[in-house]
């Protein structure tokens, strides 16, 4: 069935680097986007970017440019997210969602993985 | 960078129940590009609904979307125990970039 699967959680430290993985199964990983979400405890959804898995194209929100960098490796069907310059307001649950589109038609995030808990505490 | 706001945050109704809820762009919003999500305690966001009215596969009927511009509805015509949760609408701009409301919690009263 069609699922993404995220890496297990992660402790880190003010100032480091953390790296989340998305990897896919079930449908051509190259056709669709792929969207990180982030969601603090008790708080709303919060979107970070999408990156095209075909073309390599990725686009941030504002707020994240300069600290994220979404990759993947299509041999893998898998997709990362990292995160620089940790502070304690980054401990969140970050989300992969594959973004459907076709033929210039939006169809919603339709699949998403489980959740990788992030904690930033020194 | 548009902003969507959803009202109201909390709508206390009990089963059986209409609810109503709404979601409001700071500027126009093309349809195609509005969806809406339900997220449940501890789970991922499951999308629901997406082009402002298009139900998401195996999504009951109880649930559908309007709307259009700047005022986009997601209306659920009889709350069952399982539609008690938090909503999101979501939306896409010019400069491909993504925002979501702050939500609206369904909670039983």
């Amino acid at each position: 069935q069609v699922q993404l699967v995220q890496s297990g959680a992660e402790v880190k430290k003010p100032g480091a680097s953390v790296k989340v993985s998305c990897k896919a199964s079930g449908y051509t990983f190259t056709s669709y986007d792929i969207n990180w979400v982030r969601q603090a405890t008790g708080q709303g959804l919060e979107w970070m970017g999408w990156m095209n898995p075909n073309s390599d194209s990725t686009v941030y929100a504002q707020k994240f440019q300069g600290r994220v960098t979404m990759t993947k490796s299509t041999s893998i069907s898998t997709a990362y997210m990292e995160l620089s310059s940790l502070r304690s307001e980054d401990t969140a649950v970050y989300y992969c969602a594959r973004g459907h589109w076709s033929q210039g038609l939006y169809f919603g995030m339709d699949v998403w993985g489980q959740g990788t808990t992030v904690t930033v505490s020194s | 960078e548009i902003v969507l706001t959803q009202s109201p945050g909390i709508l206390s109704l009990s089963p059986g129940k209409r609810a109503t809820l709404s979601c409001r762009a700071s500027q126009s919003v093309s349809s195609i590009y509005l969806a809406w999500y339900q997220q449940k305690p501890g789970q991922a966001p499951r999308l629901l609904i997406y082009g402002a009215s298009s139900r998401a596969t195996g999504i009951p009927d109880r649930f559908s979307g309007s709307g259009s511009g700047t005022d986009f509805t997601l209306t659920i015509s009889r709350l069952e125990p399982e539609d008690f949760a938090v909503y999101y609408c979501q939306q896409y701009d010019s400069s491909l970039r993504w925002t979501f409301g702050q939500g609206t919690k369904v909670e039983i009263k």
